[in-house]
């Protein structure tokens, strides 16, 4: 069935280093994928997106990287902040109405 | 309008009980979800509005939740007969029908906890 996965759960970075995100889907069909933030007692924070016919989106601080052949989307934060510091989860939309949210993963942002 | 507003932000209820959660989307927003999320886990699709209509609902609404968008701007979430298993946060969103974004505003959330 449809899944979206993370690699790992959680991701401890130095402040100031660049932090990567990974995550795996395995819907072939999925034509649109979306990074969110979620902070404590917050919901979900729209961050980045990029559609299928992309393989790289940059925003401010941050890229999202797309790859199709191997179902592999990663999250990069350049020069990582303390307000950085939350869970991502990437989300995956096959077109329609519906977006699927994998489990996280929490970011540590050590001073 | 400053963005998707969900009240109450906290509910405590004795199990067997009924709840109701209101959530208020963004205005010019046509779309409507109500997602649940439990600790540690992303947030589990539960239902989706586009105007008034409830278009689809997960096989996770049991027939105890319920919910309604009757003039197309907010929503409820109704759970009857409340379980432990339903403690959970509850989430709205709302996004635009037009264009091609699919990103979503998420409200805080409800967080419910059954005793």
């Amino acid at each position: 069935g449809e899944s979206v996965g993370l690699h790992l759960p959680t991701l401890s970075v130095q402040e100031g280093d660049n932090s990567i995100i990974n995550c795996a889907y395995s819907n072939s069909a999925s034509d649109y994928f979306i990074w969110y933030k979620q902070e404590s007692g917050k919901g979900p924070q729209f961050i980045i997106d990029i559609r299928s016919n992309m393989d790289k989106r940059q925003g401010q601080r941050v890229t999202v990287l797309l790859n199709k052949t191997v179902k592999h989307l990663s999250l990069q934060i350049a020069a990582t902040q303390p307000g950085d510091s939350a869970v991502y989860f990437c989300a995956e939309n096959t077109g329609g109405f519906k977006t699927i949210f994998g489990a996280g993963t929490r970011l540590f942002v050590k001073a | 309008d400053t963005g998707v507003s969900q009240n109450p932000r906290h509910k405590i209820t004795k199990r067997g009980q009924n709840v109701t959660f209101r959530c208020d989307p963004i205005s010019e927003h046509n779309r409507l979800y109500w997602y649940r999320q439990t600790l540690g886990q992303g947030p589990e699709f539960l239902t989706y509005f586009q105007n008034e209509a409830q278009l689809e609902k997960s096989r996770l609404l049991s027939d105890r939740f319920s919910a309604e968008r009757p003039k197309g701007s907010f929503s409820t979430l109704e759970i009857q007969r409340t379980e432990q298993g339903d403690s959970a946060m509850y989430l709205c969103a709302s996004s635009l029908a037009e264009g091609q974004d699919y990103g979503y505003t998420f409200g805080s959330g409800t967080r419910l906890t059954v005793v």
